[in-house]
């Protein structure tokens, strides 16, 4: 069974644009969450689908947004690009709305730079 | 407030050493416990994940521990091995996940 996968697998843009990140989940899943991570931060949740429906949000800027298709495959969406956004953004999916009580497995994640 | 405290910050041991990394957390209520081995560049991958029942669970050279009483987890690294340098996240599980920062292990030969 494939892996959850991520594109692109490295970005860069510059500060101002927008960028669109995209997660195939694995098969069957219908859960993706989405996380940060910048070095020292440890993974920070920004949102998560179930079923196409935004179940939770962190506490993000509104430039940070996301969807879910009918296949379960998500996007996520960054407006107006700043420096401190760079970082890998993962993306994670699971059985179970929460991914608390089946396991949630990882994509290799997108790593973003901006300039 | 729900939070997971990891230590060390970072480790380096020699190739062959064993080592534990650490794990306190405070969420409640509590469900699972879940350690993952996260390659720098790369997603975390699960190595262990424990409910509130178990107090301990292998995954080769990995054996983990949960104290559910002290609110305490560990991670136990046998025999190290090069690949083994990686940071390891401990997540704490309750309405929902909760995330350390990771320990960041560095094995040298």
């Amino acid at each position: 069974k494939a892996g959850v996968t991520q594109t692109p697998r490295y970005l860069i843009k510059t500060r101002g644009q927008q960028v669109t990140l995209s997660c195939s989940p694995i098969s069957g899943h219908r859960s993706v969450s989405w996380y940060q991570q910048t070095p020292g931060q440890g993974l920070q949740f920004l949102f998560e689908y179930f079923s196409e429906t935004q179940r939770n949000k962190g506490n993000f800027p509104g430039r940070f947004s996301g969807r879910q298709f009918s296949n379960s495959r998500s996007e996520m969406n960054v407006s107006t690009l700043e420096l401190g956004d760079s970082a890998l953004y993962l993306c994670a999916s699971s059985l179970d709305p929460t991914g608390t009580v089946y396991e949630q497995y990882f994509g290799p994640g997108t790593r973003l730079t901006v300039t | 407030k729900n939070q997971v405290e990891q230590s060390p910050q970072s480790l380096i041991i020699l190739e062959g050493k064993n080592c534990t990394l650490q794990c306190n957390y405070t969420v409640s209520p509590f469900s699972n416990l879940r350690w993952y081995k996260q390659d720098t560049g790369r997603g975390p991958v699960s190595l262990t994940i424990m409910t509130f029942s178990e107090n301990t669970k292998s995954n080769g050279r990995y054996t983990a521990t949960l104290d559910a009483d002290t609110k305490q987890s560990s991670l136990h690294i046998t025999a190290s091995q090069l690949s083994d340098s990686a940071s390891y996240i401990c997540v704490a599980i309750t309405d929902k996940l909760i995330f350390g920062t990771g320990t960041r292990l560095q094995v040298f030969p």
